[in-house]
């Protein structure tokens, strides 16, 4: 069974706090890992996409950082604003051209 | 460049009626995917496509849902009868080969 588990599954922070989260995915025939960004009523933004075990990647106050060895990936967001508040999924690429999804992590930043 | 298209975006109907959804994918983009979303789950694969052949499909649940890709750009995601289980939201994305797939904004179906 091929799962990719992320947690928490809601996460409720301060402006101005920082956070993160956890993507785990199957480390076996490993090709790629992303994660997107979902508002509501919106399309699912791309954040990063990460294929080298080490890879770190940053978009202003975001960024993401990749095992994959151990089969996880942490996003971090620095000094969470309310427009950060959206569903953060992550999905794992498998060489066998499946991208399989996360359930999302839903972060509300109140201000 | 215009994002993928997808409409309607909102579809109440009652069970037992049949339902189809329409995708514009970005131009260029060779491969399209229909992907369904349940409440509190993440996005789960229906069907790929490589241009116009359904690369994979296994997921799709072949006895009331169907999909096409004619000319191997737009596509339609037909399900029919519809049930009190289809209600989700359906996502259309697309991307070049080995890329980052971008979504449209989904359908929101309820059936009642």
């Amino acid at each position: 069974i091929l799962n990719v588990e992320q947690s928490p599954q809601s996460l409720h922070v301060q402006e101005g706090d920082s956070t993160n989260f956890t993507c785990s995915f199957p480390s076996s025939n490993f090709y790629a890992l992303h994660w997107y960004r979902w508002e509501t009523a919106k399309s699912p933004e791309a954040l990063f996409v990460m294929t080298l075990n080490g890879d770190e990647k940053k978009k202003g106050r975001i960024s993401a950082t990749l095992n994959t060895k151990e089969g996880y990936s942490y996003l971090y967001i620095k000094g969470s604003q309310p427009e950060d508040s959206a569903t953060y999924l992550c999905a794992c690429h498998l060489n066998t051209d499946k991208l399989i999804f996360g359930t999302g992590t839903r972060l509300q930043v109140f201000p | 460049e215009a994002g993928v298209v997808q409409s309607p975006r909102y579809k109440i109907i009652e069970k037992k009626q049949p339902v189809a959804f329409w995708c514009n994918p970005i131009s260029g983009h060779n491969t399209l995917y229909w992907y369904r979303q349940n409440l509190g789950q993440g996005p789960e694969l229906l069907i790929r496509y490589e241009n116009e052949e359904a690369v994979d499909d296994s997921q799709l649940p072949k006895d009331r849902f169907s999909a096409e890709r004619l000319k191997g750009v737009d596509s339609t995601l037909k399900i029919q009868p519809a049930e009190l289980g289809d209600s989700a939201v359906y996502l259309c994305a697309s991307s070049l080969k080995d890329r980052g797939l971008r979504f449209g904004p989904g359908t929101r179906l309820t059936v009642l």
